[in-house]
């Protein structure tokens, strides 16, 4: 069985300030990690996943195997980073490539 | 850019009756799916199709849901009698050989 687990429903911090959202994975292979960005009103976006190793609008995020951990990192929070952010996990058997969602954590990023 | 549109926006049916939901995924896409996000919990897979036949299927997908390509460009999920627990944001999804999905923007069901 495949399980995500976002342990902060609710986030907030000053514009300016790091943030850090996590995320922690169950998962009995190789998964693939993937965040995912609902701004408000809008649909969701991938923001980045773990092989690609890149950082989008810097946020970055690496995945930590021996933690079963993709934690997202931003080092300087902007107000427009304001959304709902979700971890997602894709294991390699399945032949759908299904993704499974952890809870969401909805970040607040005050001026 | 392309993207994933979906109808209705919401859409409100009373309990057993059928609905079906549209989605028109981008146009040069192989991979089809739903999910589903009950009020306050988190999305949720129902249904994976390529090929014109289900891929994968959770066990939220049993006899009352189906799917279907009836066409070339649309892609649709049926509910044969909703139930009250059907109520949820609906959101389908396409992809091509890479990894990313693309979401639609989702249709609300409500049953009363």
């Amino acid at each position: 069985a495949q399980r995500v687990t976002q342990p902060e429903k609710l986030l907030s911090v000053f514009k300016g300030a790091p943030v850090e959202l996590k995320c922690n994975y169950s998962y009995s292979g190789s998964p693939e990690l993937f965040w995912y960005v609902q701004y408000s009103r809008q649909r969701l976006q991938l923001l980045l996943r773990h092989i690609s190793r890149e950082s989008i609008k810097g946020f970055t995020a690496d995945l930590n195997k021996g933690e079963t951990s993709f934690h997202l990192k931003k080092p300087f929070a902007q107000e427009e980073d304001s959304a709902m952010y979700y971890c997602a996990l894709k294991g390699a058997e399945t032949s759908g490539s299904r993704l499974t969602f952890g809870e969401g954590t909805q970040l607040t990023v005050n001026p | 850019e392309p993207e994933v549109t979906q109808t209705p926006s919401h859409q409100v049916t009373q309990m057993g009756q059928e609905v079906i939901l549209r989605c028109v995924p981008i146009s040069n896409h192989l991979y089809f799916y739903w999910y589903r996000q009950i009020l306050g919990q988190k999305v949720e897979f129902l249904v994976s199709f390529y090929n014109n036949e289900i891929s994968e299927k959770s066990e939220i997908f049993d006899d009352q849901f189906s799917v279907e390509r009836p066409d070339g460009s649309n892609f649709t999920l049926k509910i044969r009698s909703t139930k009250l627990e059907d109520s949820a944001m609906y959101f389908c999804a396409s992809r091509t050989d890479n990894y990313e999905q693309y979401f639609g923007p989702g249709t609300r069901l409500t049953v009363t």
